[in-house]
């Protein structure tokens, strides 16, 4: 199977909140990374999450990190329609991305009015 | 800060002729640049890996001969397509990471090559 991994769609209603899935076969994984993308645009780093710690929080994100089960998640309070785009999983196996980042699929987080 | 810029942001080309890329960062000194190619609805594939000043290094079943970068400069690195084919085609992110260890990588806004 892939390496990172996620479902493709994400449909959720505005103001509520969206929990997007992400799992990966590396346990050597040592940073994860969660990245936006709008249409036609390049990739915004949201956040990222050593693999030492369960959780980190940054305003209306949310990352949870199950090692022991290879999955993370980006859980998004508060959904607005700015928040429409797709988004990244990466995990890299250095410090810092100092090797080339390795992406799931993408999921596309759709807003519903 | 950390602002990655890439040009041209888009461009057609005929096919066998060869296109460059330029990704510059603009804030930063990046010692290393990343190279990755989006196709349509696709995750992005890292391509190949430059360091100032070295050759890069090239993913496995990219052809090296096809891709030529050049890392010449701490804030430019370039991607050249040599003689392009409609199968090239694609959406082309760099990406720079800083000199400090604990950077992170700061991703271009993309380059979107259509050859005829």
């Amino acid at each position: 199977g892939e390496d990172v991994e996620q479902s493709l769609f994400l449909s959720v209603r505005e103001g509520d909140s969206s929990v997007i899935n992400c799992t990966y076969t590396d346990s050597s994984s040592t940073y994860l990374y969660w990245y936006k993308q709008e249409p036609g645009a390049g990739l915004q780093l949201l956040t990222y999450i050593f693999s030492n710690m369960d959780m980190k929080q940054d305003q209306r994100l949310t990352v949870l990190l199950n090692k022991k089960d290879k999955h993370l998640s980006l859980r998004i309070a508060d959904t607005q329609t700015g928040d429409s785009a797709i988004y990244f999983c990466a995990e890299s196996k250095s410090g810092g991305g100092a090797d080339g980042l390795t992406f799931g699929k993408g999921t596309h987080l759709i807003i519903q009015p | 800060g950390a602002v990655v810029s890439q040009h041209p942001s888009w461009v057609i080309c005929k096919s066998g002729t060869s296109v460059k890329i330029e990704c510059r960062s603009l804030d930063f000194q990046a010692t290393t640049m990343f190279w990755y190619r989006q196709f349509p609805k696709q995750s992005l594939m890292l391509m190949a890996t430059s360091n100032e000043g070295s050759k890069a290094t090239y993913e496995q079943g990219v052809e090296k001969d096809k891709f030529l970068i050049n890392h010449a400069s701490l804030t430019l690195s370039t991607l050249t397509v040599t003689s392009a084919h409609p199968e090239d085609s694609s959406f082309y992110i760099c990406s720079a990471r800083g000199t400090r260890l604990t950077d992170t990588q700061y991703f271009g806004p993309g380059t979107r090559l259509t050859v005829l």
